[in-house]
């Protein structure tokens, strides 16, 4: 009954490649978001989805796409990956937009780029 | 630019104390202010959530306060325990339902027996 789900968990990639990881709740929140964090463990936001639209959309190389098929789902495609890309990607979902909701995060991606 | 910082990166203390942990910020009025926790290889987990016109939240052992005047919020465990051990963030949110949601770095919190 896991939450926020996560796929793959480990991520281990040579330089250039394309990559996707899935993001799946099963809590019926309207809102998902993208985050990376790094080695020094800050926690960026990179994108929000609220119903299946953009509302957020950090200053992130344009390598980085997300797509949300359904409100349930929020794919993240990385093209051409670089060394810098190298990281932990969380997903995470609220129940709505609103500034008042708690984030249920997903337990992370750790993306390796060699 | 916006700044968070929380206090230190580790806090060590003795078990059954109260551990204090600080989180200041700059050029940002924030609506909300959230706690998380995070253990080690899993995701942030929601503690607690306090808004600017509360100055103190409780929940069990746990107690947050926020001062828009001095720009802090403090995060207190009461009677810690090793299993309280763990990395804390804040997180700050403006009002508006398209503002991001800015994370501090954390303290790495260990509480030893």
């Amino acid at each position: 009954d896991t939450a926020v789900s996560q796929t793959p968990k480990y991520l281990v990639t040579q330089m250039g490649n394309d990559k996707s990881i899935k993001c799946e709740q099963n809590l019926g929140h309207d809102t998902m978001y993208w985050y990376k964090q790094d080695s020094k463990k800050f926690l960026k936001i990179m994108f929000s989805y609220n119903n299946k639209e953009l509302i957020i959309n950090e200053t992130v190389p344009n390598r980085f796409s997300p797509k949300s098929p359904d409100k349930a789902h929020l794919n993240l495609h990385i093209n051409s990956l670089e060394l810098g890309d190298s990281a932990v990607y969380f997903c995470a979902s609220s129940q709505a937009v609103g500034a008042y909701n708690e984030q249920f995060f997903g337990p992370g991606t750790r993306l390796t780029v060699l | 630019s916006q700044k968070i910082e929380q206090n230190s990166e580790a806090l060590n203390i003795q078990e059954g104390k109260t551990a204090t942990l600080t989180c200041n910020y700059t050029n940002y009025s924030p609506a909300y202010l959230q706690w998380y926790r995070q253990d080690p290889g899993r995701g942030p987990v929601f503690l607690l959530l306090i808004r600017e016109n509360e100055k103190e939240k409780r929940k069990e052992r746990l107690k947050v306060t926020f001062d828009t005047t001095l720009k802090q919020s403090l995060f207190h465990i009461t009677a810690s325990q090793p299993a309280d051990s763990a990395t804390y963030l804040c997180a700050l949110r403006s009002e508006s339902s398209a503002s991001k949601i800015i994370f501090g770095s954390g303290t790495r919190l260990s509480i030893r027996p």
